[in-house]
């Protein structure tokens, strides 16, 4: 599988941004960088996903090296609702284009 | 638009009993997976259809699991004996597509307990 490392939790104070990294140093040429999110009892939801170039969408906005071996997704002011485990995944030929999902990083919001 | 459906949402029962979850996908949507979470962890790929047929069941533990996608809409997921190292929520995801740049569109799970 294609490996990503991220921080296992993070802490945020609510209203503040938040940068989520993550580490992708074995990412292929042809590996997307997908974020997914995963709210308490519920199944994960998309965030994001970009190949090199930054990205930005109505949730978030992903930042990639210019290496491509690290990304970061950034929220712009945290909410008590973004509390989550966040996901980062590679997706592409070099994953059978399937999804390996890691343990991912558990943001905590506080009020 | 509806989402991703599943059930059972919970279910208990005891080891070497059977079980099963039925899933049915947003319409259209030609890709299905099964996913199984375990307390704890990321969720892990268990299949992976294409219509109906099988793309990816390299991780499906096929002595004790087997899965269906009769007519490439709906699947069912079974587990017979389960064991109590089978507890976990099982979830189900469509795509539109098998590409790389496709989301997943996740169901709230199926939460199994093996006693």
């Amino acid at each position: 599988d294609a490996k990503t490392t991220q921080p296992n939790s993070m802490e945020s104070n609510e209203e503040e941004p938040v940068h989520l990294p993550c580490n992708h140093s074995t990412i292929s040429g042809t590996d997307y960088i997908h974020w997914y999110r995963q709210l308490p009892s519920q199944g994960p939801e998309y965030v994001i996903h970009g190949l090199t170039s930054n990205v930005n969408n109505r949730m978030a906005s992903l930042a990639i090296a210019e290496d491509r071996k690290s990304s970061t997704l950034i929220l712009h002011r945290a909410t008590l609702r973004d509390a989550a485990v966040y996901y980062c995944i590679l997706r592409g030929t070099n994953t059978g284009n399937q999804f390996y999902f890691g343990t991912g990083t558990s943001l905590t919001v506080i009020p | 638009e509806a989402g991703v459906a599943q059930s059972p949402r919970y279910k208990i029962i005891e080891k070497r009993q059977s079980v099963a979850f039925w899933c049915n996908p947003i319409s259209g949507h030609a890709t299905l997976y099964w996913y199984q979470q375990i307390l704890g962890q990321g969720p892990k790929l268990l299949i992976q259809f294409q219509n109906n047929g099988v793309v990816d069941d390299s991780q499906l533990p096929k002595d004790r699991f087997s899965a269906e996608r009769l007519k490439g809409v709906d699947s069912t997921l079974k587990i017979q004996p389960a064991k109590l190292e089978d507890s976990a929520v099982y979830l189900c995801a469509s795509s539109p597509s098998r590409g790389n740049t496709g989301e997943l569109f996740f169901g709230e799970g199926s939460r199994l307990t093996v006693l």
